[in-house]
């Protein structure tokens, strides 16, 4: 079975622009979450879709959105980029919104400069 | 107080040794704990999770949960090169906080 798959694996953005990070989850697991992880504030949860629906949200502001389509893949959009916002940007999916049995994609490097 | 702790390391030992990682946490909502490995430019790996207190064994790895003292161990027996790596707790209940990760190398 193939493992989550995250498109781009690198991008490099200017500060003020937008960017828009892909996650393909396992074959039928319906629920997939985000994740930004920086070296000072480690890996924060930034929020979960579920059938379509976003389901739980973290501590970001509102520039960070994401969605979910019917197949399960899902999209993470980041506007008015911030330089604070390079990170490594992981999905992970899970087969029913289990957080503790969660399988991590390979992530986004995104810079911005 | 933060809510999770883990010693961000960087721990060294030699080829075979039994290495004990661990984390802290504040909150006794949470159910569930989690570790995972993670290597370098990779996403992290879920090596075990654990339902409440108790232990769980698989392979060479070892989990134990201790409720009472918010405190949680990893074992690694039979060490090797290869699980050198930054190994992340994690812990969930309502809602999922991970540690900053330590940082293991395994010296051949």
């Amino acid at each position: 079975k193939a493992g989550v798959t995250q498109t781009p694996r690198y991008l490099i953005k200017t500060r003020g622009q937008q960017v828009t990070l892909s996650c393909s989850p396992i074959s039928g697991h319906r629920s997939v979450s985000w994740y930004q992880q920086t070296p000072g504030q480690g890996l924060q949860f930034l929020f979960e879709y579920f059938s379509e629906t976003q389901r739980n949200k973290g501590n970001f502001p509102g520039r960070f959105s994401g969605r979910q389509f019917s197949n399960s893949r899902s999209e993470m959009n980041v506007s008015t980029l911030e330089l604070g916002d390079s990170a490594l940007y992981l999905c992970a999916s899970s087969l029913a919104g289990t957080n503790y049995e969660q399988y991590f994609g390979p992530g986004t490097r995104l810079t911005v400069t | 107080q933060k809510e999770v702790e883990q010693d961000p390391g960087p721990l060294s030992v030699p080829e075979g040794a039994i290495v004990s990682l661990n984390c802290t946490y504040s909150n006794s909502a949470f159910q569930y704990f989690m570790w995972y490995r993670q290597y370098s430019r990779k996403g992290p790996e879920l090596l075990m999770y654990t339902y409440s207190s108790g232990n769980k064994e698989d392979g060479r790895f070892t989990a134990q949960v201790d409720k009472s003292s918010k405190y949680i161990s990893l074992f690694i027996r039979d060490s090797q090169p290869s699980d050198s790596a930054t190994y992340l707790c994690a812990m969930s209940g309502d809602k999922i906080i991970f540690g900053k990760g330590t940082r293991l190398h395994i010296l051949p």
